[in-house]
């Protein structure tokens, strides 16, 4: 498995852009980064995805650099509902198709007032 | 569709008994996961299932546990012989097999081994 390593926790204050990086060195040619996120006591929320392009949704940006061995995740406006964990996966192929997603111990973001 | 759901959300058992947790999950997704998460870890892959069968197991599923997809619907996971160490948040997720392969995460089920 590719591995990834992120700071443990970041502050931002609301309304300013979070951007939170990931070190990903071991990262394959055909291998995908996927952020997600885990707000307290719920479930994983997918963010965004990437191969090389930069991507923009309409919750975040993902920056890769050229070489793919890193990449950032920027939300562009924090809000305080955007504290959370956030975790840069590489994705791993599995039989039959499906997708393995390696988490990790993330990023706390904390956004304060 | 209100997205994948699991039950029951809170499990307290006492040691060496048996449990099992459901999942439903989006309809129209074909590929289930389940994962397992620790306090202040980020979830561990345990196992997938593509339609009814399971086609991959991680290392971390001892034989005391056991999960199944009968009709390629809702998914049962148990685990037998319970140990404190079982206690943990067991997440299930589902996603089509279409591109981007976006995992849904259910709520989870917590459960307490006593």
């Amino acid at each position: 498995d590719a591995k990834t390593t992120q700071p443990p926790s970041m502050d931002c204050a609301e309304g300013r852009a979070a951007n939170l990086p990931c070190n990903h060195s071991t990262i394959s040619g055909n291998e995908y980064v996927y952020w997600y996120r885990q707000i307290h006591s719920q479930g994983p929320q997918y963010i965004i995805h990437g191969l090389k392009n930069n991507e923009t949704n309409e919750m975040a940006s993902l920056i890769i650099t050229e070489d793919r061995k890193s990449s950032t995740l920027i939300l562009p406006h924090a809000t305080l509902r955007d504290t959370a964990v956030y975790y840069c996966i590489v994705r791993e192929s599995l039989t039959g198709g499906g997708n393995k997603l390696t988490f990790g111990t993330g990023t706390q973001l904390k956004v304060e007032l | 569709d209100t997205g994948v759901s699991q039950d029951p959300r809170h499990k307290i058992t006492k040691r060496g008994q048996n449990v099992t947790f459901r999942c439903d999950p989006i309809s129209e997704h074909n590929r289930l996961y389940w994962y397992r998460q620790t306090l202040g870890q980020g979830p561990e892959f345990l196992t997938y299932f593509q339609n009814e069968a399971q086609l991959e197991k991680s290392r971390l599923l001892s034989d005391r546990f056991s999960a199944e997809r009968p009709k390629g619907s809702f998914s049962t996971l148990e685990i037998q012989r319970t140990e404190q160490g079982d206690s943990a948040m067991y997440l299930c997720a589902s996603s089509s097999r279409d591109y981007p392969y976006e995992q849904y995460f259910g709520p989870g089920t917590r459960l307490t081994v006593t």
